[in-house]
Formats: C-alpha cells, sequence, structure tokens
C-alpha cells in the first residue's frame, strides 16, 4: 500500500528556533497532504491542508505565519514551525488520502519539543 | 463543519470480553467513517472503515455498524485480547480525497488479563 515517509520522529529545539519536518509520498502522488498536531491523551487536531502548487488552508486559530507549509512537489510537504516555543511541544503527523485502498496514509510522526 | 462524538473516553473490558465504542456524527452528507487504532507514540493504524452505502462490515473479530438515520457508527471488538489495549479514534468525512477527517476525541481501551 501506499507510504508516507515522515522525518524526523524525533527533535528537541531551543525555543526561538525554526523545525522543519518533512512528509514524503513513497511510491505515489499526494497532491494534497494534511497536517495534524496531537496533543498528550488528546486527539488529533487538523491544523492546515497543503495542496501541491497551491497555498496551504489553515485551521480556525492556527497561525499560518507560524507553521509555514510547502507542498512544492506531488511527493513532498513540509511543515516548518517557526520561533517555536515550549507550547508548540507536540506530536506532529502528516496525512496523505490513498487513492489504492481509498483511505488516508499517516507518516509516522514527530515528536516536538522545546526547551 | 463536521462535529464527532465518541464515547466513552476510557474502557476497561476483562479478556475474552467484548469491547464496544461508539460515535456519533453531525453533517449528514459524510459518506466515510474510518476507525483507527493509536499506540503510544505511534501513528494511527485503520482497523476497519465502512461507507455509507452499507450497514455493517466484519473483519475477524472486529466489526462496526452504521446508522445514517441516527448518525451514529459503532465499533465491535469481540474476544478481546491483551494486545487491544490501545486508543481508539473514530473519523467521518463528507468525501474521500480532498476533504479533511474529522476525528473522535478517542477512547483507551484497556483489557484486563
Amino acid at each position: 500500500g501506499a507510504v508516507v515517509s515522515q522525518h524526523p520522529s524525533r527533535v528537541i529545539c531551543k525555543s526561538g528556533t525554526s523545525v522543519k519536518i518533512e512528509c514524503r509520498s513513497l511510491d505515489f502522488q499526494a497532491t494534497t497532504m494534511f497536517w495534524y498536531r496531537q496533543f498528550p491523551k488528546q486527539s488529533l487536531m487538523l491544523m492546515a491542508t497543503s495542496n501541491e502548487g497551491s497555498k496551504a488552508t489553515y485551521e480556525q486559530g492556527v497561525e499560518k505565519d507560524k507553521f509555514l507549509i510547502n507542498h512544492a512537489s506531488l511527493t513532498l510537504s513540509t511543515l516548518t514551525v517557526t520561533s517555536a516555543h515550549p507550547e508548540d511541544s507536540s506530536f506532529y503527523i502528516c496525512s496523505a488520502p490513498d487513492r489504492q485502498r481509498g483511505g488516508y496514509t499517516f507518516g509516522s510522526g514527530t515528536r516536538l519539543t522545546v526547551v | 463543519g463536521e462535529n464527532v462524538e465518541q464515547h466513552p473516553s476510557t474502557l476497561s473490558v476483562q479478556e475474552g470480553d467484548s469491547a464496544v465504542i461508539k460515535c456519533t456524527y453531525s453533517d449528514s452528507a459524510s459518506n466515510y467513517f474510518p476507525w483507527y487504532k493509536q499506540e503510544l507514540g505511534k501513528r494511527p493504524q485503520l482497523i476497519i472503515d465502512i461507507r455509507s452505502n452499507v450497514g455493517e462490515k466484519k473483519d475477524q473479530r472486529i466489526a462496526v455498524t452504521l446508522n445514517k438515520t441516527a448518525k451514529h457508527f459503532s465499533l465491535h471488538i469481540t474476544e478481546t485480547q491483551p494486545e487491544d489495549s490501545a486508543v481508539y479514534f473514530c473519523a467521518a468525512i463528507v468525501s474521500f480525497g480532498n476533504e479533511k477527517l474529522t476525528f473522535g476525541t478517542g477512547t483507551r481501551l484497556t483489557i484486563i488479563p
């Protein structure tokens, strides 16, 4: 089935720095990528939807200038957390529609810790 | 937008017994309802899904039922095993492909040996 590779799996950064998370679709073209954030013991909350070649659509309450999303190719979408603060510490995960099986394929997630 | 409610938030079941998790959705146009199992620090894993044109689907010990009129769907796990312990999320979507999945709040299932 379709696979989405997400990197890094874990990152610790200092407050004020930026972190880039990559999601790459393997063996299929991901024209759409969904970016979720999951705080401990909570559900997955959609942050934004990226579409190849166009601007991302952000959910209400998500700062687009802080969470930069780029989807420049059919196989790569990136999320950059700019000027990270401790409250940005969370589990970030991407997901792309799996048109072969009719479901959604998830990346393996990135555990971000801002100190 | 779509709103998905999930109950219970926690569930403890004796090994071998059945577990049932229920979800309700708000958008009557929703037509795809997947269930995911998530272990700590891991990605959600699809365990079963159902589309709005059927009322029930079964895969070995796991089944899902859908009541479109009442706008609710349920996950049934029979003959539970310790490895079934995890957090389970339901989700709903209006159309597949470019629409976002709306997740339920999750159910932490614990199987007691």
